[in-house]
C-alpha cells in the first residue's frame, strides 16, 4: 500500500516552453503533496507544500509564477515549470502524507528528471 | 532553524559487515518521528525504518536497525550482514510539518 506514481519519469524540453509532472497517490488519499528538487549528490530541497483545495505554500526563494502547483484531488497534484530554462534542469521528487497508519510519514513518486535544452 | 545533521558524507563497508551511519537532529516538540530513507542509483526515495519518539524501544527491520537517544537527540542506524543491494544515499530525517532531511551518506558496500 501506500503508493505514489510520477509522470513522466524523463522529460526533455525546449527553453521557453511549459512543463506538467503529475504526482497521483494510487492507494489512498492525500491530503497533503510535497514537492521537492533535488541536484546530483545533494539532498531533496523543499519546494512547495500543498493541500487539496487550498494554494500552495511555498518555500523561501522559490518562483510561485514559475512553479505552478494545483491540488485539485485528494489523488492528484501537478507542478507546471512555466518557460523553463537550463537553470531549471533538475530531479523533480513529490511525495504525498496523510495515510492514516503512517502518521508522520511521507511517500515519495519515483520521481521525474527535466532536462531542459 | 530545526536541523538533521548527517556528520559521514560517504562510507563503505565490506560485503557482510556491519556499518553504522549517525543522525542527530533538533526539535522542541515532543512528539515526533523520526526516519531513515534509502535512495538507491534508481533515485526512488524508499523508507528504510521508521521510530516513533514516544517509544523508548529502538526499530528494527531485519538487517536494519536504529539506536535511537532521545536525550541526546540521536538517531544511529546499524546495517547488518551488509549486501551489495545497500549501495546507496541514505537519509535521515524527523517530521514535523514537514520532512526536515539531513545532508545524506553515500553508503558502497564492496564484494
Amino acid at each position: 500500500g501506500a503508493v505514489v506514481s510520477q509522470h513522466p519519469s524523463w522529460v526533455i524540453c525546449k527553453s521557453g516552453t511549459s512543463v506538467k509532472i503529475e504526482c497521483r497517490s494510487l492507494d489512498f488519499q492525500a491530503t497533503t503533496m510535497f514537492w521537492y528538487r533535488q541536484f546530483p549528490k545533494q539532498s531533496l530541497m523543499l519546494m512547495a507544500t500543498s493541500n487539496e483545495g487550498s494554494k500552495a505554500t511555498y518555500e523561501q526563494g522559490v518562483e510561485k509564477d514559475k512553479f505552478l502547483i494545483n491540488h485539485a484531488s485528494l489523488t492528484l497534484s501537478t507542478l507546471t515549470v512555466t518557460s523553463a530554462h537550463p537553470e531549471d534542469s533538475s530531479f523533480y521528487i513529490c511525495s504525498a502524507g496523510g495515510e492514516t497508519r503512517r502518521v508522520g510519514e511521507q511517500f515519495f513518486g519515483p520521481g521525474t528528471r527535466l532536462t531542459v535544452l | 532553524a530545526q536541523t538533521v545533521t548527517q556528520s559521514q558524507p560517504e562510507m563503505s563497508v565490506q560485503e557482510a559487515e556491519t556499518v553504522t551511519l549517525s543522525c542527530t537532529y533538533d526539535t522542541s516538540e515532543n512528539n515526533y518521528y523520526l526516519f531513515w530513507y534509502k535512495q538507491p542509483p534508481s533515485r526512488q526515495m524508499i523508507l528504510v525504518i521508521r521510530q516513533e519518539a514516544y517509544k523508548q524501544q529502538n526499530a528494527t527491520e531485519n538487517r536494519f536497525s536504529v539506536n535511537f537517544q532521545k536525550a541526546a537527540k540521536s538517531f544511529s542506524l546499524k546495517i547488518s550482514d551488509s549486501q551489495l543491494g545497500d549501495t546507496a544515499m541514505y537519509f535521515c530525517a524527523r517530521s514535523g510539518s514537514r520532512l526536515t532531511f539531513g545532508e545524506g551518506t553515500q553508503l558502497t558496500v564492496n564484494p
